[in-house]
């Protein structure tokens, strides 16, 4: 089982631009959540993903958008991308139920934004 | 709304217990967590309680919860070097009818051999 994978690692863009950000879940898992986490904080919760439906988000814009594909993997969409959108980008997956939410983290994409 | 604070750092010396401290504000949290994070790597779940529960043990962790005061604790008994990491607590809580996590801001734990 190789866990959450996220791709890419690292990645670098410009103000304005676009990005995407890839993951797979653990395999067995069918919910997906996406977490910001800026240099020196803990990490934000973005939105989470469920039967190929967002099901909850954060506060955050619309620029930040995603998509879960029916394997669960999801992507994260980010536009016209701010200096301030510069973080380690987390994935997480679980199963959905309501016990304790047992979330498995990926290693995470770290976006700069120049 | 929901807030979970820590205190940032937290310097031990190899084989003493280490006490981080968490506290929380949203008294309808159903779970509460601690991770770690080592650098440049994901999150890692090292255990969580029920929140009608006062504490949990599991190996040299243990996890004490003062429900009234809203004040979670994780004990790491004989720090190992590899315990080095950030530390961030996690609470969770029925939202719209789903779990929603909201994380505090770490704490970094430095182990001196």
């Amino acid at each position: 089982d190789a866990g959450v994978t996220q791709s890419p690692t690292h990645l670098i863009k410009t103000r304005g631009q676009q990005v995407t950000l890839r993951c797979s879940p653990k395999s067995g898992h069918d919910t997906v959540s996406w977490y910001q986490q800026a240099l020196g904080q803990g990490p934000q919760f973005i939105f989470q993903y469920y039967e190929e439906e967002e099901r909850q988000r954060g506060n955050f814009p619309d620029r930040f958008s995603g998509h879960q594909f029916p394997n669960y993997s999801s992507e994260l969409n980010v536009n016209a991308l701010l200096l301030g959108d510069s973080a380690l980008y987390l994935c997480a997956s679980s199963l959905a139920h309501l016990g304790p939410d047992e979330q498995f983290f990926g290693p995470g994409t770290r976006l700069t934004v120049l | 709304g929901e807030d979970v604070e820590q205190s940032l750092f937290l310097s031990v010396r190899e084989g003493d217990s280490s006490v981080i401290n968490c506290t929380y504000t949203d008294s309808s949290s159903t779970y509460l967590y601690w991770y770690k994070q080592e650098p440049g790597a994901g999150l890692q779940l090292l255990t969580y309680i029920f929140s009608n529960m006062d504490m949990k043990q599991d190996q040299r962790l243990t996890v004490l919860l003062n429900k009234k005061d809203k004040h979670l604790s994780l004990r790491i008994a004989d720090t190992q070097t590899g315990d080095s990491a950030i530390y961030f607590c996690a609470e969770s809580f029925h939202s719209g009818g789903y779990q929603k996590v909201t994380f505090g801001t770490g704490t970094k734990l430095q182990v001196i051999p």
